[in-house]
């Protein structure tokens, strides 16, 4: 199985701040990776698809960076309702795997 | 709209059966893979089991294999989930998602919760 490990764990911001989140896969998936934004009591929501496309709707503010196996979620200068758990995901092999999530917690 | 209308969950005792069900509207339904993500209490997100849009092609995790079935029925533009042998560990918020390895997880459904306990 591909395993995407993301970094760090927790992520302690101010808004306004810049976000960098990390995701590594165990091998390559080329660009086959996106990343979903999850608020508390709710549904994930796409955000970057394709290693490096947002999603319909998706503020500029965010973008994705990378291939192969390292990966970069970048959040420009955080808005109050960033303050959420990110997650990674690839398609390349089944099973497909999420990493473990990073939360983005203000400071 | 596209719109993704999980149900089914509940509170059942280990070994039990459940079956949920996805009711998809807002996007022509027989085009696109579906799969079932599953979220334990306060845990991350875990995939739990995709099909093709023709039903001819079926993937599950292994935590779940031998015990779930994945189906769906175009006519009626519904995604299902049989759960038998259902374990404490099963516990989870069960999301319907629209898409597999072809495309994204573009859009998800609210979740039902699943509660297996004793």
């Amino acid at each position: 199985d591909i395993v995407l490990t993301q970094s760090p764990a927790t992520l302690s911001l101010s808004p306004g701040e810049r976000a960098t989140l990390s995701c590594r896969a165990s091998q390559t998936v080329s660009s086959n990776l996106a990343w979903y934004q999850q608020k508390p009591g709710q549904a994930p929501r796409l955000l970057i698809y394709d290693a490096s496309n947002r999603a319909t709707g998706i503020p500029a503010r965010f973008s994705g960076s990378g291939s192969a196996t390292d990966f970069t979620l970048t959040i420009s200068s955080l808005e109050p309702e960033d303050f959420a758990v990110y997650y990674c995901q690839q398609r390349t092999k089944w099973p497909l795997t999420f990493g473990g999530g990073t939360k983005v917690e203000i400071k | 709209e596209v719109q993704l209308l999980e149900s089914g969950g509940g509170l059942l005792q280990p070994g039990g059966s459940l079956r949920l069900s996805c009711a998809a509207s807002g996007f022509t339904f027989s085009t696109y893979a579906m799969t079932w993500v599953r979220q334990a209490p306060g845990k991350g997100l875990e995939w739990v089991s995709s099909i093709s849009a023709d039903t001819h092609t079926i993937f599950y995790a292994d935590s779940v294999k031998g015990r779930f079935t994945i189906s769906r029925d175009n006519s009626k533009n519904m995604l299902y989930l049989q759960m038998n042998s259902l374990r404490v560990e099963d516990t989870a918020v069960f999301y319907c998602s629209r898409g597999a390895s072809s495309t994204w997880f573009d859009y998800w459904g609210q979740g039902t919760l699943v509660t297996v306990s004793s």
